[in-house]
């Protein structure tokens, strides 16, 4: 089983490019999640998205956009990159409902660094 | 906003030996779910348990507890028997009503052998 895939693991960045981070989910799951943790922190929500076509801002979404065409896919968009943006950043999902079974899955994360 | 806040950036425990992990949360709502997660260095994040606020009854997963205080928003995490594998970060997570999963600064176990 796949479960969430985030693309790519690594990635160096210089100061002012652009990226796209990859993450895709093959469980059908209707939500979906950005997370950043910078090191020895905890998890910040950037976006999150109830839908295909649903995105909404988390705790931290500035200089981030996100969209959401499919249900499998939310790519995460880093805009005029800053060094204030290395971090690892991790992608998670969940199934639509209530109850204490509809907990996240996360991907292994994407550690970006910007110089 | 809801807030989650854990107050031992680290903590350390005999193997064999039970330690408790602390967190508490700030809510006005009543219906929630409150969630554990451990990172181990591998960086992948692995649920440990979960609770429902509605529940009374506290969750227990093997060798993992929890005690949950509705009043008090307090949802502490007891390892018991405590082994090698244990040692990791873990996370103590909130999702309400907005469907937003707000994560603590987490707590660095470390097991002494």
């Amino acid at each position: 089983n796949a479960g969430v895939t985030q693309t790519p693991k690594f990635r160096i960045l210089k100061i002012g490019q652009s990226m796209t981070l990859q993450c895709t989910q093959d469980m059908n799951h209707n939500y979906m999640y950005w997370y950043r943790q910078d090191p020895g922190m905890g998890l910040k929500l950037i976006y999150y998205s109830v839908g295909a076509g649903i995105t909404d801002k988390g705790e931290v979404p500035n200089g981030y956009n996100v969209s959401r065409s499919t249900t499998e896919d939310f790519p995460l968009r880093l805009e005029l990159a800053a060094p204030s943006q290395t971090s690892v950043y991790f992608c998670a999902s969940r199934r639509q409902g209530s109850g204490t079974s509809t907990e996240a899955f996360f991907g292994q994360g994407t550690r970006l660094t910007v110089v | 906003a809801q807030t989650v806040t854990q107050s031992q950036p680290e903590m350390s425990v005999q193997e064999a030996e039970t330690v408790t992990l602390s967190c508490t949360y700030d809510t006005s709502e009543s219906d929630y779910y409150l969630f554990w997660y451990k990172q181990p260095p591998s960086r992948q994040m692995i649920l440990v348990i979960r609770q429902e606020a509605y529940k009374q009854q506290n969750a227990t997963e093997n060798r993992f507890s929890v005690n949950f205080q509705k009043a008090a928003k307090s949802f502490s995490l007891k390892i018991s028997d405590s082994q090698l594998g244990d040692a990791a970060m873990y996370f103590c997570a909130y999702r309400g009503g907005d469907d937003k999963i707000i994560f603590g600064k987490g707590t660095r176990l470390h097991i002494l052998p």
